[in-house]
């Protein structure tokens, strides 16, 4: 697809639970980005790839939350013992790296998670 | 510490109406300044200035950046009921990569 795609858009778990959210960035695009938003707040930043490494993890709450990027292209973020607070929008964006346009984000439509 | 202020945090206007929206901002390394349309989850990509004092402009949508008192306007002119959105503003600086956003503002046209 031309956009970058997000599954599933919708995760209700239990708290205490493992999840994983998945991230499709556009074709071609090196950079990757996961935000959290919660409800009337704008996108937090959690994590950025370059390729295949985390360069900037500096986002990430705690160590329940973790994010991977194999080969460089999908990426997944992993969220264990799972908690009520962790509810929000998980948005991803990719871009083509670099600086000035080359680096405007592109986002995909999130993953709702519910920890109920 | 880095932060992003959008004003006002909502708005309604009738259709027909103008609107401009602000954003202040004080990022240490300031690159670019981009605003976002969010109608329900993916923020879409509107605008992203780097240079002060040169407008942007998207149909009826423009946008201007002032580097020395820090802040950007986004004006929406003849406004429609598509328009009603979230609208956020992020500033990123040339160290690392990550954008900092405001909190919004919403708006919301009425017919």
């Amino acid at each position: 697809g031309a956009g970058v795609s997000q599954t599933p858009s919708n995760k209700v778990t239990e708290k205490g639970k493992y999840v994983e959210l998945r991230c499709d960035p556009i074709s071609g695009h090196t950079a990757l980005y996961w935000y959290r938003q919660s409800l009337g707040q704008g996108p937090e930043f959690l994590i950025y790839f370059q390729g295949t490494g985390a360069a900037d993890d500096s986002g990430l709450p705690n160590d329940r939350f973790f994010a991977v990027r194999p080969e460089g292209s999908v990426s997944t973020l992993k969220i264990q013992r799972t908690e009520r607070g962790d509810s929000a929008v998980y948005l991803c964006a990719s871009s083509l790296g670099g600086g000035g346009a080359l680096n405007t984000q592109y986002f995909g439509p999130g993953t709702r998670l519910t920890v109920l | 510490e880095d932060k992003v202020v959008q004003s006002p945090l909502s708005l309604v206007v009738h259709e027909g109406d103008t609107v401009t929206l602000n954003c202040s901002y004080e990022v240490t390394n300031f690159r670019s300044l981009l605003w976002y349309k969010q109608e329900k989850k993916a923020p879409t990509f509107l605008f992203m200035l780097t240079s002060s004092g040169i407008e942007k402009k998207s149909g009826r949508l423009s946008s201007i950046l002032d580097k020395k008192e820090l802040f950007s306007i986004l004006n929406i002119t003849a406004t429609q009921t598509g328009d009603s959105a979230v609208y956020l503003c992020a500033v990123e600086p040339n160290t690392g990569n990550q954008f900092y956003f405001g909190t919004g503002t919403s708006l919301t046209v009425i017919p």
